[in-house]
Formats: structure tokens, C-alpha cells, sequence
């Protein structure tokens, strides 16, 4: 069974502030996608990455994907209250059969 | 317009009652799944399905049955609730079931078994 681990599991900070939050597996993935879920809401795509060393930019967020698909970061900078939110992320197994999901890193970002 | 819609939003019930909840896409995508959210936020899979291809996530009790009257629909049915069924149950919708689509959530079913 694959797993996705992210790090860290609850972060607080003060807007303006930059952050990183990570998603680690031991399993090779073939694509990765991170989501953002806010209380009371389903979880909406920010980015789905493919290719290993992939890096993709979406304003104020960055994804990266591990040369071995098998971790990706999200890095966010000048972090605003309107970032807080649950970010999942999810991977595919290499036959698109397997579908699985991190267990979240819940950021607040305080005014 | 609601792309994934889900009913009810909240269900709370009785444990070894039966219970459905209704899913609905209007994106005209192929492929529908079923989600459960623990309490402490893990999403897990429990369903796929395309184009009347059932994929069942192997952990998933037998008591879960989805059913899918069309491609625009796929209803999750739970017979004899227990107590560890108390979740939200998210609905999404794919084009084609590819692992690089984007998938769209439902705002959830929260159900409570007591």
C-alpha cells in the first residue's frame, strides 16, 4: 500500500511570513497534486505536477516535484490569512488504478 | 451552477439503520468517486466509477454499496450503520478516471452515527 506522509502537521504563522510544507512517500508516484480544503468544504486542485524536478509556479505558491516522484513541496510566500486552509496532497501509483491522499498540513495564518 | 452537489449535507441516524446519500455532477465527466474523511482529515478512496467499471477499495466493508442510475449520478448506499461510520463522505467527478486530471470534490455529507 502506498503512503503519503506531509510535514509539518499543524502550522501557525504571521502574515507575511513564508513557509514550506512537505509530502513524502517511500513510493514512486506518477503524478502528484496538492489541494486546499477550507472548514466545511470539499477539497479544491491547486496543481497536479508530473515530470520528476517539475516546478511549477501559481502566484504566491510554488510545487515542486521530487526528481524520484517520490516527495513534492509546497512553498508559499508572503503567506495571507486568506491562505489558511487544509493543504492535501495526493498521489497516483504508476497504472493511475491507486488514488491516495496525504494526511494534511493544516496552516493558519494570522493577521 | 453547483458542479458536484451532494444530499444531505448533514445525516445524523441511528447505528444499524440504512442510509443513502446522493451525488450529482453536471461537467459531463466519465468517472465518479466516493471519498471518506476521518476525523483527523486522512482521505481515503472508497469508490471508482466509470463507465459502469466498479473499482473498490479492498478495505471498504461490503455494507457500502454505490449505485449509479446514470453517469451523472453515483449514490453511495450504507446498510447497518455502526459507529465508526461517523465521517464525511465527499463525492468527485473526473473527465476519463486518468491519474493527471483534475478531480472535483462535493462540499460533503457529514454523517453521524449514534
Amino acid at each position: 500500500t502506498q503512503l503519503l506522509e506531509q510535514s509539518p502537521q499543524f502550522l501557525s504563522i504571521q502574515e507575511g511570513e513564508n513557509l514550506t510544507v512537505y509530502c513524502n512517500s517511500s513510493s514512486v508516484f506518477s503524478s502528484l497534486q496538492w489541494y486546499r480544503q477550507e472548514p466545511g468544504e470539499g477539497p479544491v486542485l491547486l496543481v497536479t505536477v508530473v515530470t520528476g524536478g517539475e516546478v511549477k509556479k501559481l502566484k504566491r505558491l510554488t510545487f515542486q516535484f521530487g526528481d524520484a516522484r517520490k516527495d513534492s513541496s509546497l512553498h508559499i510566500t508572503a503567506a495571507q490569512p486568506g491562505d489558511t486552509g487544509l493543504y492535501l496532497c495526493a498521489g497516483a501509483d504508476n497504472y493511475g488504478q491507486n488514488f491516495v491522499f496525504g494526511p494534511g498540513t493544516r496552516l493558519s495564518v494570522l493577521p | 451552477d453547483t458542479a458536484v452537489s451532494q444530499t444531505p449535507k448533514y445525516l445524523v441516524t441511528q447505528m444499524g439503520n440504512d442510509k443513502s446519500i446522493k451525488c450529482e455532477q453536471n461537467l459531463g465527466h466519465d468517472t465518479m468517486y466516493w471519498y471518506k474523511q476521518d476525523s483527523k482529515k486522512f482521505l481515503k478512496i472508497m469508490f471508482s466509477y466509470n463507465n459502469k467499471e466498479l473499482i473498490i477499495n479492498e478495505t471498504v466493508p461490503n455494507r457500502f454499496s454505490p449505485k449509479s442510475p446514470d453517469k451523472a449520478h453515483l449514490n453511495l448506499h450504507i446498510n447497518s450503520l455502526e459507529l465508526g461510520d461517523s465521517a464525511v463522505y465527499f463525492c468527485a467527478s473526473s473527465q476519463d478516471g486518468q491519474d493527471q486530471e483534475t478531480q472535483y470534490f462535493g462540499p460533503g455529507t457529514r454523517l453521524l452515527v449514534l
